[in-house]
């Protein structure tokens, strides 16, 4: 199974807000409410930031927020801030009780 | 405070065995099922496998079906990943994950541990 589609890089300038998409098929993103989204800085361990499509754990900042519309999942950062710049990456439930991530998306704070 | 330790990472040959451990504290160990995932140097996130709060029910990404095994001891709080016959590109950070079911997320991540398969 190939992993969710997400756009290599993306970037954005402080206060601008940016969206991060995250593509699959009707056997996973379009098929559950069960897309989460991971934020990752250089050497470090993923962070939680998005799950169940659209909700946000205590203690991420509300500039996050996640959507789905059919197959496809997306990470909207409002506000941009300079710690904003990490890889971000979605990962799915999927038809065959497994996951798959997405390949990550890359992103800079001009 | 929930933490996971990964241990058993070094460089192992091509075509040796290896056991990854998760030391898992702050949280009640037997009621959460667990997970781990991989990361090949300068790579993306890589699903591995999942084990249920029993250990009763497991899920392994089919491309490593057949020689990734996922098991845990309760008693001990601990998380183990049995990798035979090891090749170049399983050389990655694993990292462990508290996995909460059926919500299928991941809330609480380890640091990871290195394996590197060199000859």
């Amino acid at each position: 199974q190939s992993a969710l589609t997400q756009p290599a890089s993306v970037s954005g300038s402080p206060g601008q807000s940016i969206t991060i998409s995250c593509t699959g098929t009707s056997s996973d993103v379009g098929g559950y409410n069960y897309v989460s989204w991971y934020q990752q800085h250089p050497g470090k361990a993923p962070k939680l930031m998005i799950y169940e499509v659209s909700n946000r754990p205590s203690g991420v900042s509300d500039r996050f927020s996640g959507s789905k519309s059919g197959n496809t999942a997306s990470l909207t950062i409002s506000g941009l801030q300079a710690e904003d710049e990490a890889d971000y990456y979605c990962i799915s439930y999927t038809s065959s009780s497994t996951r798959i991530f997405g390949g990550g998306t890359k992103l800079t704070v001009l | 405070e929930v933490q996971l330790v990964e241990s058993g990472g070094r460089l192992v040959r091509p075509g040796e065995s290896l056991r990854l451990s998760c030391a898992a504290s702050g949280f009640t160990f037997s009621h959460h099922a667990m997970s781990w995932v991989r990361q090949a140097p300068g790579k993306g996130l890589e699903w591995v496998s999942s084990i249920s709060s029993s250990g009763s029910f497991k899920y392994s990404a089919d491309s490593l079906k057949g020689r990734f095994a996922i098991s845990r001891d309760n008693a001990k709080n601990s998380l183990y990943l049995q990798i035979n016959t090891l090749r170049a590109e399983d050389t990655a950070v694993y990292y462990c994950a508290r996995d909460l079911w059926p919500q299928y997320y991941f809330d609480y991540w380890g640091q990871g541990t290195l394996v590197t398969v060199s000859s």
